[in-house]
């Protein structure tokens, strides 16, 4: 069975820390990855995807990507109050998308 | 662009009815998915689509039937509701290409079943 895990929450972090989220996952044979961040009782919207090794920034969020380690991270930098939901990493393998059960994230101001 | 639309938003079944959730999508996207959401847990994918008259099974397909006769729509329809069904189900679509996967989700469709 493939899957994905992420570490353990809630993460709790002061407004302007870096926030690190982690993710780990069993395919290798996984091509893309993705982070999306979903505010209770919404939909989940996409906030950074990562088809190779290596590091990936777009505003305060930086993937990183290790295909060896089969791991996934997400950084956010100068963390905000509005920052503060769950965190759901999810693998793209084939044609089916696999999902870590999330991390939850609290911005304390 | 109305994107990913879903009906109804919530809904109260009991035990033993059916019903179809509806998911539309106006971005012609070929690849359509179903996920089922528990309460602290990630999504789990029930079926998916890759085109119009095409269905593969997911993670989680027992109890559930798809069906996709346009590029739009791909409606999930429950059988014989059980209280192990009670979720939050999202419908997503996507364009699979050169590092563009990403999916578009609907704003869910919360079941209850008593």
């Amino acid at each position: 069975q493939k899957e994905v895990e992420q570490n353990s929450g809630p993460l709790s972090v002061p407004e302007g820390a870096i926030a690190s989220l982690n993710c780990t996952y069993s395919d290798r044979g996984s091509q893309s990855f993705f982070w999306y961040r979903q505010y209770s009782g919404k939909s989940p919207e996409l906030i950074m995807s990562i088809y190779s090794n290596g590091d990936k920034e777009d505003g305060r969020f930086t993937a990183q990507l290790n295909k060896a380690s089969q791991y996934v991270s997400l950084l956010i930098r100068d963390s905000q109050p509005s920052d503060s939901a769950t965190y759901l990493c999810a693998v793209l393998t084939g044609n089916q998308f696999y999902f870590g059960t999330g991390t939850s994230l609290t911005v304390i101001p | 662009n109305a994107g990913v639309t879903q009906t109804p938003k919530f809904r109260i079944l009991k035990i033993g009815q059916s019903m179809t959730l509806q998911c539309t999508q106006d971005m012609n996207h070929n690849y359509m998915y179903w996920y089922r959401q528990d309460p602290g847990m990630g999504l789990k994918l029930i079926y998916y689509s890759v085109g119009a008259g095409i269905t593969d099974k997911g993670e989680v397909p027992n109890g559930y039937n798809v069906s996709r006769s346009t590029t739009e729509d791909f409606p999930l329809r429950l059988e014989l509701a059980a209280p192990s069904q009670t979720s939050v189900y999202f419908c997503a679509s996507t364009d699979r290409g050169d590092e563009t996967d990403t999916q578009y989700f609907g704003p869910g469709t919360r079941l209850t079943v008593l």
